[in-house]
């Protein structure tokens, strides 16, 4: 069982919007702004989509958002398009006896 | 442009130790600014945190790999390096290396992931 507690799957058409929750603990997102997403395409490596709760890296679209509000972290995607189906992940520094905990991913389908 | 590559066998089997290289390319291992991990994913599942390096050798592991774990590096090779011992199939995975920057402790480059298989 993943550390932390996301939607197995969400769906939206294109041109909405969509938001993934992720819930820790008072160890982790709780307490500490160290909440990163990750998207994910089959195949592919995880790619960095948000840090620092809701800093966006360089070159990913600011069509992607993130949040946090007590033990929840959020992640929106507005303006749905094709190629933002694939699996998200969100992760978080903890100060439990281990570093980094990952939720247990979100099936993202775009209808 | 910094790149990380995985390398190792693709099949080991039970009860052996699964060893596994980085490689790092287009920067340097020794920059303070960055921890060094590894992170897996059985076929089908979710992303676990296996652990992480820094260049002066600190470290930090994952508890549920009960000790079983140990990562080392070589800053004259720029390479780092996960060795995980008595595997079973629950160990099968794809094995991704990758950057962690120490200040908000998030991935930000991956490599592509090198596929282990732990079978007789």
């Amino acid at each position: 069982q993943s550390a932390l507690t996301q939607p197995a799957s969400v769906s939206g058409s294109p041109g909405q919007s969509i938001t993934i929750s992720c819930t820790g603990t008072s160890s982790d997102i709780g307490v500490y702004n160290y909440v990163s997403w990750y998207q994910q395409h089959p195949g592919k490596a995880p790619k960095l989509m948000i840090y620092d709760v809701s800093n966006r890296p360089s070159g990913v679209s600011n069509r992607f958002s993130g949040s946090k509000s007590g033990n929840t972290a959020s992640l929106t995607i507005s303006g749905l398009q094709a190629e933002d189906e694939g699996d998200y992940y969100c992760s978080s520094y903890t100060s439990s006896n281990t570093l980094r905990v990952f939720g247990g991913g979100t099936r993202l389908t775009v209808l | 442009q910094l790149q990380l590559q995985e390398s190792g066998p693709g099949l080991v089997k039970p009860s052996e130790t699964l060893s596994l290289t980085c490689t790092v390319s287009g920067g340097s291992i020794s920059s303070s600014t960055y921890y060094w991990g590894w992170i897996r994913q059985p076929p089908g599942k979710g992303l676990e945190w296996i652990g992480s390096i820094y260049y002066s050798g600190s470290t930090y592991y994952n508890p549920s790999l009960k000790g079983r774990v140990a990562i080392s590096v070589d800053t004259s090779k720029n390479q780092f390096s996960l060795k995980l011992s008595s595997v079973t199939a629950a160990d099968t995975a794809v094995y991704y290396c990758a950057r962690l920057d120490s200040s908000s402790w998030y991935e930000d480059v991956w490599g592509q992931g090198t596929t282990v298989t732990v079978s007789s």
